[in-house]
């Protein structure tokens, strides 16, 4: 069965940069033809992708947060990470990280709340 | 840019009804391309249909999707008292490559 599993600091300053990591079981990233991603979602709000990152290190991001997006894959350690520069409190969230089956995404980790505060 | 408009923004209904809910698309969207969510709260949002009208792996036949070009429909042809919680529609192809609607919320009434 595959899991998806986030990790990160609880919490990020201002001006500072937010930094996750995806660590995936039951599947091998560098063998698959998926894309691996990021959503997040605001506290009581909708959902917004940030980006998508294949085994090769291909990206596509929102070009919405394509300035201060950094995506890289591990394929050693079966990760994905992400990098989200000059944060402000706008980018406090739920961060998830999915396995993305184009046009859809399948698989979710269970997400990884990031208040984003001094 | 696609936008998603979802309608009605919240829906109150009780076990036993019919639910429809709507997406609308600002452009044209190729129905490979349309899917929907549903989310319960704390929980991550769970794949229910892709492809406009397939169900995902698991999902009871009481779901089913329509639709095409702009307007598409989530049908709930009897809801379940598990059924109460966000849907998402979510459309993949056109920049910004994905993006969501904002929601419709289904209540219990």
């Amino acid at each position: 069965q595959l899991q998806l599993q986030e990790s990160g600091p609880g919490l990020v300053k201002p001006s500072e940069t937010l930094s996750l990591t995806c660590s995936v079981t039951g599947d091998s990233i560098g063998s698959s033809t998926y894309y691996w991603g990021w959503i997040r979602q605001p506290p009581g709000k909708g959902l917004e992708w940030i980006g998508s990152i294949n085994y090769r290190g291909s990206t596509y991001y929102n070009p919405s947060l394509k300035s201060r997006v950094i995506m890289a894959v591990e394929t050693a350690k079966n990760q994905f990470a992400l990098k989200l520069s000059s944060v402000t409190a706008a980018d406090s969230a739920v961060y998830y990280c999915v396995r993305e089956g184009a046009p859809f995404f399948d698989y979710w980790g269970q997400g990884t709340l990031v208040p984003v505060s001094s | 840019e696609i936008v998603l408009t979802q309608s009605p923004g919240t829906l109150s209904l009780s076990p036993g009804e019919r639910a429809t809910l709507s997406c609308r698309a600002s452009h044209g969207v190729s129905s490979n391309s349309l899917v929907w969510y549903q989310q319960k709260p704390g929980q991550a949002p769970r794949l229910l249909i892709y492809g406009a009208s397939s169900r995902a792996t698991g999902v009871p036949d009481r779901f089913s999707g329509s639709g095409s070009g702009t307007d598409f429909t989530l049908t709930i042809s009897r809801l379940e008292p598990e059924d109460f919680a966000v849907y998402y529609c979510q459309q993949y192809g056109s920049s910004p490559r994905i993006t969501f609607g904002p929601g419709t919320k289904l209540d219990i009434k």
